[in-house]
């Protein structure tokens, strides 16, 4: 089936501690994302990567890290979470660079809270 | 900076009526306009993609149309159905980069 999967799906946490979320998809995607869903705010772009070792800032990259070191895999690194990174967060790809003709497919989310 | 917009927040229609949710969006400059649907609790679902040389784009009981020049789109859904309750989210795509509305959360009363 293709999908993104993200994980994990669940995480509480305290300040200053490491954390991963991976991003994983089977679809031979070029493009994938980061974004985080506020209430009030919508969903904002942490990061995004065109391809293999290319990856670029969204709108709120401040307190992430991203590596693209394989085509399926994106994950997302917070180097020294704090309580204001509590959010949802969503992986998404799509197939290529030519963005203009394809669609975004999303992961289910990952639910982070800071402490 | 793209910025984009949705109004109304929430809606709350009886089950057959037809629904309309509006997207405004500052940059014209876009790649392409896409309509997703969020579940409670879920991710995002792609429901429509509009190119930006298209006026609009259909999927059985939903439409969306785009005007660039005026930095709207609108998507419409028929003969609305209980299923149909969820949060709808519009995202513009400029430059590799989706600015996405705050979403219009439905609800389709039996």
């Amino acid at each position: 089936e293709a999908q993104v999967t993200q994980n994990p799906r669940y995480l509480i946490t305290v300040t200053g501690k490491k954390l991963t979320v991976t991003c994983s998809q089977n679809m031979n995607h070029e493009y994938m994302s980061w974004y985080r869903q506020d209430p009030g705010l919508g969903l904002r772009q942490i990061y995004y990567s065109m391809n293999v070792e290319v990856t670029d800032k969204g709108d709120v990259p401040e307190g992430y890290k991203v590596s693209r070191k394989e085509k399926r895999n994106f994950p997302l690194i917070l180097e020294s979470p704090s309580p204001n990174q509590t959010s949802l967060y969503f992986c998404a790809s799509s197939f290529s660079g030519a963005f203009s003709y394809n669609e975004q497919f999303f992961g289910p989310g990952t639910r982070l809270t800071v402490l | 900076k793209q910025e984009v917009t949705q109004i109304p927040a929430a809606l709350s229609v009886p089950e057959g009526e037809n629904l309309v949710l509006n997207c405004s969006f500052t940059d014209s400059a876009i790649y392409n306009l896409q309509w997703f649907r969020q579940d409670p609790g879920k991710g995002l679902t792609s429901l429509l993609l509009i190119q930006s040389s298209q006026r609009e784009q259909t999927s059985g009981r939903l439409n969306a149309s785009l005007d660039k020049s005026s930095g709207r789109s609108t998507l419409y859904i028929a003969a609305s159905q209980p299923g149909d309750s969820a949060t709808y989210l519009c995202a513009a795509c400029n430059d590799y980069k989706l600015s996405f509305g705050a979403g219009t959360t439905v609800t389709v009363r039996a």
